[in-house]
């Protein structure tokens, strides 16, 4: 079985520029979660997809991210514009019901 | 609010030492607490986890016990390896929710 996989492994961008990150979940897991983790600090929840509804997104810092989950399929995550502040490892995850969640690898993002 | 404060590393251990990694908790009811693991180049694995107060998580030869009294969920392994140089996370996940909370993870170093 496949795991989560995510792309690109690694973004180098500039302020004012967009990017948009790609996650594939684990093929039937209908729950999808984005985390982010800015250097030195905690993992953070930005947002939980249940198939393509967005369940809660209370952790999403600004406007300025948009993320999407078209046919409950795979998802994006979408940065217009980016901020330095923006930079730091993306963590997708997905779980089918229940409690655990199956990362990926992450995408490193650099704003400069 | 909830949150997951954990020993700040590195952790640095020779062979066969004796590993600890303190992992403390605030949250309201019964959360379940996890130990996340990320080793180089690759995404967060579950290590392991607990449900409910007095369960003991174990994997691979650690272990980390659910302590209502003390909101703990130290992480421990009597003889680490130096394939268990890897980043390790302290996690939950409460009652009334489906995001994880993280704490800042703990960097483990084991040389030979």
């Amino acid at each position: 079985e496949a795991g989560v996989t995510q792309f690109p492994s690694h973004s180098v961008i500039e302020k004012g520029q967009t990017v948009t990150l790609r996650c594939d979940p684990i093929s039937g897991h209908d729950n999808l979660y984005w985390y982010r983790r800015v250097m030195g600090k905690e993992i953070k929840f930005l947002l939980h997809f249940v198939k393509e509804s967005k369940q809660d997104e209370s952790g999403m810092p600004n406007n300025r991210f948009l993320a999407e989950r078209t046919g409950g399929t795979y998802s994006t995550l979408k940065v217009q514009p980016a901020e330095l502040e923006d930079s730091g490892v993306y963590f997708c995850a997905s779980s089918p019901l229940g409690v655990r969640q199956y990362f990926g690898p992450g995408t490193r993002l650099t704003v400069t | 609010g909830n949150s997951v404060t954990q020993m700040e590393g590195p952790v640095t251990l020779s062979e066969e030492a004796f590993l600890t990694i303190n992992c403390t908790y605030t949250a309201t009811g019964y959360p379940s607490l996890f130990w996340y693991v990320q080793y180089p180049g690759e995404g967060l694995q579950l290590l392991l986890k607990a449900t409910k107060a007095d369960d003991k998580g174990s994997n691979k030869g650690f272990e980390a016990t659910y302590r209502k009294e003390t909101t703990s969920f130290h992480l421990e392994k009597g003889s680490v390896q130096v394939s268990d140089s890897a980043v390790y996370f302290c996690a939950l996940i409460t009652q009334a929710g489906t995001a994880l909370i993280f704490g800042k993870g703990t960097t483990l170093s084991v040389s030979s």
